[in-house]
């Protein structure tokens, strides 16, 4: 099975900034990967697919790139409505699996 | 508009059995792969199972031989049976879409929540 690691398990950070999240497959996934964005009590929502694909919609502050066991998560410019929890998840094969979440706060 | 709507939550015992639904609107259900995924209180997403659109399924290895993921494509509703039901199977359960070719999770529903107890 593959184990996704993601780093830092949480981050604090002001409007206007830009950060990083990684994501770290145990084993080669090529670009399948996937981000979510994840409010309180709400489901998650797609972001990302296939490491580096912007979901509809999705504003163009978000960008994701990588590939084979190393993924980055991009917020170029921080907005009050983006401080949430974010999940990578690897779309390679069965059983499909989840970061275990990075919470970026204020 | 595209919706996904689970329901079939609830209270159960240990050992006891449960079983979600999904009803599906707004697109096509028969033509797409659909999942179940579920989160325990402030915890990571967690995949359950996935069934394919000629009905072949996968399960975690949590949860096979005890949940069964069935779909009804005349009716557009997504089933997940759980049998002997443990207090690590408590948590809100998300049924979501399958993005064709990506796997990745581009509908999902606002969850149901499955607590189990005694």
């Amino acid at each position: 099975d593959i184990q996704m690691t993601q780093s830092p398990s949480s981050v604090s950070a002001s409007v206007g900034d830009r950060i990083t999240i990684t994501c770290r497959a145990s084993q080669g996934i090529s670009t399948w990967l996937a981000w979510y964005q994840q409010k309180p009590g709400k489901a998650p929502k797609l972001l990302i697919y296939a490491a580096s694909n912007l979901q509809n919609g999705v504003p163009s502050r978000f960008s994701g790139s990588g590939a084979g066991k190393d993924f980055t998560l991009t917020i170029s410019s921080l907005q009050p409505e983006d401080f949430a929890t974010y999940f990578c998840q690897q779309t390679f094969n069965f059983p499909l699996s989840f970061g275990q979440g990075t919470r970026l706060e204020i | 508009e595209v919706q996904l709507v689970e329901s079939g939550g609830g209270l159960v015992q240990p050992g006891g059995s449960l079983r979600l639904s999904c009803s599906a609107s707004g697109f096509i259900f028969s033509s797409y792969d659909m999942h179940w995924v579920r989160q325990a209180a402030g915890k990571a997403l967690e995949w359950v199972a996935t069934i394919g659109v000629p009905g072949d399924t996968y399960y975690a290895g949590s949860v096979k031989g005890r949940f069964t993921m069935s779909r009804d494509n005349a009716g557009d509703f997504l089933y997940l049976q759980m049998n002997n039901l443990g207090a690590g199977d408590t948590a809100t359960y998300y049924c979501a879409r399958d993005l064709t070719g990506h796997r990745a999770l581009d509908v999902w529903g606002k969850g149901t929540t499955v607590t189990v107890s005694s």
